[in-house]
């Protein structure tokens, strides 16, 4: 049963137009989500949080929407650039005294010149 | 802030031989430690979490095994590889906060 899905395995995007991932999530007990970026061969890279007490969070060229009712959230990174292009994966984690994270399958981003 | 360690970078090994893949984290004391594992074209599954010395929690049944002899030290193991066990594993560190902070990873092969 996966509780963290992102169901665009790919998008591409325009260099300098918005890029927009999405992530969904089954279980309520979530109270913190993650958006890493990953590029092949290498360990992922943190990028952003939302707590659930929030429903935007913004860091940058990034900003991380947080929808509870409808479990979702997205990030959104503008304007997306060429150095953008990796493997965005969403996670989720809920109270617990070491905070597992529960990943998406990724969603592998461009971002075309 | 954390730094994480992990080696060898990369590792080819026969089916049926042991495994040792190591992790160290510097820049914090008592981190909450994690192994994860990558299969091709998927996401990051978890194995083990240690919350202190000693202390494993296994998240999936499977032929690995993971050991914390100091603080900042993690170990995963295996006595006997499978062909499945192939992957790129990644440690995490987290330091009482929701956030975990990833290490170069390790590409195991299976032959």
């Amino acid at each position: 049963d996966q509780q963290v899905k992102q169901n665009s395995p790919s998008l591409s995007v325009q260099e300098g137009r918005i890029s927009i991932l999405n992530c969904d999530y089954t279980n309520s007990m979530f109270d913190y989500f993650l958006w890493y970026k990953k590029y092949p061969a290498e360990g992922p890279t943190f990028l952003i949080s939302i707590s659930s007490i929030k429903d935007k969070n913004e860091d940058g060229r990034f900003t991380v929407f947080l929808n509870k009712s409808a479990k979702h959230l997205s990030l959104h990174i503008v304007p997306s650039q060429p150095g953008d292009s990796a493997v965005y994966f969403c996670a989720a984690s809920a109270p617990g005294s070491a905070r597992q994270l529960t990943f998406g399958s990724g969603t592998q981003l461009t971002v075309l010149p | 802030s954390q730094t994480i360690h992990q080696w060898p970078a990369t590792l080819v090994q026969p089916v049926g031989s042991p495994l040792s893949l190591e992790c160290t984290v510097e820049g914090t004391s008592n981190p909450n430690l994690y192994w994860y594992r990558q299969a091709a074209g998927r996401g990051l599954q978890l194995l083990f979490y240690s919350v202190g010395i000693g202390q494993i929690s296994s998240e999936v049944p499977q032929n690995l095994s993971a050991s914390r002899p100091q603080d900042r030290q993690f170990i995963l193991s295996s006595k006997k590889l499978l062909l499945s066990d192939s992957g790129f594993y990644l440690c995490a560190s987290s330091k009482g906060e929701e956030t975990q902070y990833f290490g170069p990873g390790t590409r195991l092969l299976v032959l």
